[in-house]
């Protein structure tokens, strides 16, 4: 167990729709990073947050937000879904800037 | 367990024999690379990590090679085991903590 908490574990819907995964980073750590794991591109990084603060982006697209939040939890929102967001989203957290990274167990999406 | 799926570089390697994986990294300011495994159905897994001004580091049973002039990293696994049956990744960063990862090997240990 990384320490790392991610939910849902399994989300089934349809296109056009709007979810939220929702991240708790193991205790202490300050730093949430979020990852895209799909069938045809690997794990693409997508955002990381620095004690509340956006530190870099990556790939990710304007339908997809994120937030950290004072308590270190962190959301990514993914709307307007597309048969192509199917995928897992992991999230990982770690103490600092950067450094080791702790995953999560992954919010596995699937669209309709 | 769920699997990724993807069309991975395969690595089949014989219980005990020692296994290298080999990564190339794109990125000249980068100045961490780590190291992760991903069994089915989980998380990337940290293995270990090296800094850019270093060229080997060693942990149980595991070493990572970094040569910086032709951007490559490698991972040797002493003595294979079937419990070492993962996806590796790895993992370049630059100081701003944008950690990119490599597309994978799957390796495969059999008796």
């Amino acid at each position: 167990d990384s320490g790392v908490t991610q939910t849902p574990k399994h989300l089934i819907t349809a296109t056009g729709q709007r979810v939220t995964l929702r991240c708790s980073p193991r205790s202490g750590d300050l730093s949430v990073y979020w990852y895209q794991q799909s069938l045809d591109q690997g794990l693409q990084f997508l955002i990381h947050y620095y004690n509340g603060e956006e530190r870099a982006k990556g790939n990710i697209l304007e339908r997809f937000s994120a937030q950290q939040f004072p308590d270190l939890h962190s959301e990514l929102n993914l709307s307007s879904l597309e048969l192509g967001d199917s995928a897992l989203y992991f999230c990982a957290s770690s103490e600092g800037p950067t450094g080791e990274l702790f995953f999560g167990e992954g919010s596995r999406l699937t669209v309709l | 367990g769920e699997s990724v799926g993807l069309h991975l570089p395969t690595l089949s390697v014989q219980e005990g024999d020692n296994s290298i994986i080999n990564c190339a990294y794109s990125n000249s300011a980068s100045d961490y690379f780590i190291w992760y495994k991903q069994e089915s159905g989980k998380g990337p897994q940290f293995i270990i990590d090296i800094r850019s001004n270093m060229d080997k580091r060693q942990g149980q049973r595991v070493t990572v090679l970094l040569n910086k002039t032709v951007k490559h990293l490698s991972l040797q696994i002493a003595a294979t085991q079937p419990g070492d049956s993962a996806v590796y990744f790895c993992a370049e960063s630059d100081s701003w903590g944008k950690l990119q990862f490599g597309a994978g090997t799957q390796v495969v240990v059999t008796p």
